[in-house]
């Protein structure tokens, strides 16, 4: 059975501060590893990771996967208010359950001004 | 990426009647998914919308429970049945547009049943 453990479960930070978000997961037919931020209903798409040690980024984010340890991080630098959010991480896989993504628990980022 | 609309946004229904939840989006996809949110989880996969076929179901999940219709490549329907208090959740529809490509997430049916 697929599995993403993501860590920690919560981070309690004050504005500026920079923080890393780990996930590492298990997955028969490894396709992709996806983040997300939740912070109502639906997931807001981040990254996409397919490769090894290429990094991703997106303004004050970024992201990078190792497929031979199993695990990937996503890092915020300067965090404002408005990064508090539930982060996702998902790992998609390929064969005959394409396109199913198995998510992890979420980290509860809160930034306090 | 894609603009995917859900309705209805929320609901509260009385135990033992069924509730459809419509997915539309703005451009025809490969891939459509049905997933569940429960107070305080995650998302767990319900099934894969078939695009003129039956959906296929993740374990624990059956289809006289969770009926699901995909009448073309933009459309698709989530039918939770016979509703009891435990299906409270969020309801969310994906799409991926293409093999490859990344999933994307509708707004959600937030239910509640009473």
């Amino acid at each position: 059975e697929d599995k993403v453990v993501q860590s920690p479960l919560s981070l309690v930070v004050h504005e500026g501060d920079t923080v890393t978000l780990n996930c590492s997961y298990e997955v028969t037919n490894f396709r992709s590893l996806l983040w997300y931020k939740q912070e109502k209903k639906a997931p807001t798409f981040l990254f996409m990771l397919t490769s090894s040690g290429i990094e991703k980024k997106s303004g004050r984010l970024s992201s990078i996967l190792d497929k031979k340890e199993l695990f990937s991080i996503l890092n915020i630098t300067a965090t404002q208010t408005g990064d508090s959010a539930v982060y996702l991480c998902a790992v998609q896989a390929g064969g005959t359950s394409y396109g199913k993504l198995t998510f992890g628990q979420g980290t509860i980022l809160t930034v306090h001004p | 990426s894609a603009v995917i609309s859900q309705k209805p946004s929320r609901d509260i229904c009385q135990r033992g009647t069924s509730l459809t939840i419509q997915c539309q989006v703005d451009s025809q996809v490969t891939m459509m998914f049905w997933y569940r949110q429960q107070p305080g989880q995650s998302l767990t996969l319900i099934a894969t919308a078939n695009q003129g076929s039956e959906a296929t179901y993740e374990s624990g999940f059956v289809i006289d429970k969770f009926p699901i219709s995909r009448p073309n490549l933009t459309f698709s329907t989530l039918t939770v049945s016979n509703m009891s208090p435990e299906d409270s959740s969020i309801y969310l529809c994906s799409v991926q547009p293409g093999v490859g490509e990344t999933q994307y997430f509708g707004p959600g049916t937030r239910l509640l049943v009473l």
